[in-house]
């Protein structure tokens, strides 16, 4: 069945400094796929989305890029901020998964000042 | 800001006793879900709803039943509940499937003592 897999937290670092979270799936067909956030004592809230191969979606100076080549859709931020503490979350949407999303364990991700 | 409310937003119960946490909507979106959160398993999917009396189960259903008989309400109960099934429950709604994003309500904190 579809899968998501992400690299295990806690991830710590310093301000400004160069953020990488790996995610890799499995799926079936052509998957959307997304990284979602959640801040502390919240829902989750969408992040990004690409929907298509080599797609980049972007928001808040993080990107991730739709490899289907290497099944992966990491995501990247080239300075981060104590205010992107939080966890984050890569997750799948196919046609084999119904109108269901597939979400990673999650990475739990703290910026020191 | 999606218009999802959950209630309660935490409740203490005993094991055996029934519980229903109330999602509500003012989005008139068409699929609802409801959600676990646990340390180490990300999301995990209980139940989702297609429309109004449309329901069906997810990957962690067992002990749980849900009802839609509203579009803006989806109802989740525990029958009997059990300490297994102390959690952050989450409920999510959608437009559609695939490539449309879930939008997440704030939570509920459920201990079973």
């Amino acid at each position: 069945g579809d899968s998501v897999t992400q690299m295990e937290g806690p991830v710590t670092l310093s301000e400004e400094a160069f953020l990488t979270i790996n995610c890799t799936y499995t799926a079936t067909g052509y998957p959307s796929l997304f990284w979602y956030v959640q801040y502390p004592g919240e829902g989750l809230q969408l992040l990004l989305k690409a929907t298509k191969a080599d797609d980049k979606g972007s928001n808040k100076g993080f990107e991730a890029t739709y490899r289907k080549e290497t099944t992966s859709f990491h995501l990247e931020k080239g300075s981060v901020q104590v205010s992107d503490s939080a966890v984050y979350f890569c997750a799948l949407s196919s046609d084999s998964s119904a109108s269901k999303i597939i979400f990673g364990s999650g990475t739990r991700l703290s910026i020191r000042p | 800001d999606a218009g999802i409310t959950q209630s309660p937003r935490h409740k203490v119960t005993e094991t055996g006793t029934p519980v229903t946490l109330r999602c509500h909507q003012t989005e008139n979106h068409r699929y609802m879900y409801w959600y676990r959160q646990d340390p180490g398993h990300g999301l995990r999917l209980i139940h989702y709803s297609y429309g109004v009396k449309d329901t069906d189960k997810g990957e962690v259903s067992d002990g749980y039943s849900v009802s839609r008989s509203k579009t803006e309400d989806f109802l989740l109960t525990l029958e009997s509940a059990t300490s297994s099934q102390t959690s952050v429950y989450f409920c999510a709604i959608s437009e559609g499937q695939g490539y449309y994003e879930q939008y997440f309500g704030p939570g509920t904190r459920l201990t079973v003592t």
